[in-house]
């Protein structure tokens, strides 16, 4: 098992660009969840989305939009990027309900000139 | 609202040291606790976790108590490899899709 898988990596945008990030995971988890991780600042949840069809806002979703694709995707959209959303991207997973681990992908170092 | 505070770091020590990384954190009801680590340039991984009041949770030598009297979590392992060296979190959820970090906790191990 690949377990939760992002794409890209690294990313360098300028000002006012668009881009997406991609998410995958193989665990068949109902739930999934977009981060981020700034210095000082632990992670903050941007989107989730429990189930397939159903997306809802975290704590800072200004900025962007998420796409639950299927059970296995769940992207995450920035329309246009501004410094301010440089930081680190995680995506994660879980099965449903409070006791439940939840399983995070590498990250995507994304930086907005 | 419900939030966790964690000791402020970084934190360096030497191999075989004792280790301890407080938290605390504020909600109302019954959360489940967790701690996570996250090596260098890598996602976030779960240490251990407890869901109810006086559950221990332990993983690799590290164990956390969840003490609802004075509403901690602390880390402890009693003797710290160079390995250990990472970065660790504490976080607390009443239903998975709430999950509230704390800011992190750095620590160094030397040999």
């Amino acid at each position: 098992n690949a377990g939760v898988t992002q794409t890209p990596k690294f990313q360098v945008l300028k000002t006012g660009q668009s881009m997406t990030l991609q998410c995958a995971q193989d665990m068949n988890h109902n739930s999934m969840y977009w981060y981020r991780q700034d210095p000082g600042m632990g992670l903050r949840l941007i989107y989730y989305s429990a189930s397939e069809g159903t997306t809802d806002k975290g704590e800072v979703p200004n900025g962007y939009n998420v796409s639950r694709l299927n059970k296995r995707e769940f992207s995450l959209r920035l329309e246009s990027a501004a410094p301010s959303q440089t930081s680190v991207y995680f995506c994660a997973s879980s099965e449903s309900g409070n006791h439940y681990e939840q399983y995070f992908g590498p990250g995507t170092r994304l930086t907005v000139t | 609202g419900n939030s966790v505070t964690q000791m402020e770091g970084p934190v360096t020590l030497s191999e075989e040291a004792f280790l301890t990384i407080n938290c605390t954190y504020t909600a109302t009801g019954y959360p489940s606790l967790f701690w996570y680590v996250q090596y260098p340039g890598e996602g976030l991984q779960l240490l251990l976790k407890a869901t109810k009041a006086d559950d221990k949770g332990s993983n690799k030598g590290f164990e956390a108590t969840y003490r609802k009297e004075t509403t901690s979590f602390h880390l402890e392992k009693g003797s710290v490899q160079v390995s250990d060296s990472a970065v660790y979190f504490c976080a607390l959820t009443y239903n998975n899709n709430d999950m509230r970090f704390g800011a992190g906790t750095r620590l160094t191990v030397k040999p």
